[in-house]
């Protein structure tokens, strides 16, 4: 089993829609936990860290649901600059090294 | 701007010769660097973690002698792809932690190695 996994979708959304991505994790004892947003032959970019209590920014909201291990992400009022891949990011309990497991993504397309 | 500069992005070379990447932390110091490599529609997966001053520590399955990695300051690592083939055509990413009360992740833009 991944460590961490998402649907790789496409989702493809006309401009203006409401769209949610789900990521599951495996590894009860994960620390930290964000969503990246990749561009195509991009490097990740930081999108928004992710809290048990949810978090908003903007359009996009982020919840964490500890007992599920499962993140969601919602982006709403979708604009075609959204087009890209949602990568779930997750720190394992790996010692001090605080690596970033990512998951292989989700892939949105935002149509005109 | 950036926060981590990655050198170069895109390199085609022959099979058989080798290939050194660069990685920097602009106004920064970095005691943490790693290094991913991507292959198409796949995750980013770790490579091995970079340590200044210290060997780097490879994830199972990485040749560390095919994948060399060097740390020798807190703003620069390098990994040289030696005797690069085809299948190691791939997109290398490092990434720099700045350490702190921050402990943000940084990530380079890429470099993009095709292997003829």
């Amino acid at each position: 089993r991944k460590e961490v996994e998402q649907d790789p979708g496409p989702f493809n959304v006309p401009e203006g829609a409401t769209v949610a991505f789900n990521c599951t994790y495996s590894n009860s004892a994960s620390q930290s936990f964000f969503w990246y947003r990749q561009d195509c032959r991009k490097e990740p970019k930081l999108l928004m860290s992710v809290y048990s209590s949810g978090n908003e920014d903007g359009r996009f909201t982020a919840q964490l649901n500890r007992a599920s291990q499962y993140i969601s992400l919602l982006i709403r009022d979708s604009k075609l600059s959204d087009s890209a891949t949602y990568l779930c990011v997750v720190i394992l309990p790996s010692g001090s090294a605080r690596q970033l497991t990512f998951g292989s993504g989700t892939q949105l397309t935002v149509l005109p | 701007g950036a926060v981590v500069s990655q050198h170069p992005s895109w390199v085609i070379c022959k099979s058989g010769t080798s290939v050194k990447i660069e990685c920097r932390s602009l106004d920064f110091q970095a005691t943490t660097m790693f290094w991913y490599r991507q292959f198409p529609k796949q995750s980013l997966m770790l490579m091995a973690t970079s340590n200044e001053g210290s060997k780097a520590t490879y994830e199972q399955g990485v040749e560390k002698d095919k994948f060399l990695i060097n740390h020798a300051s807190l703003t620069l690592s390098t990994l040289t792809v030696t005797s690069a083939h085809p299948e190691d055509s791939s997109f290398y990413i490092c990434s720099a932690r700045q350490g702190g009360s921050k402990n943000i992740q940084y990530f380079g833009a890429g470099t993009r190695l095709s292997v003829l």
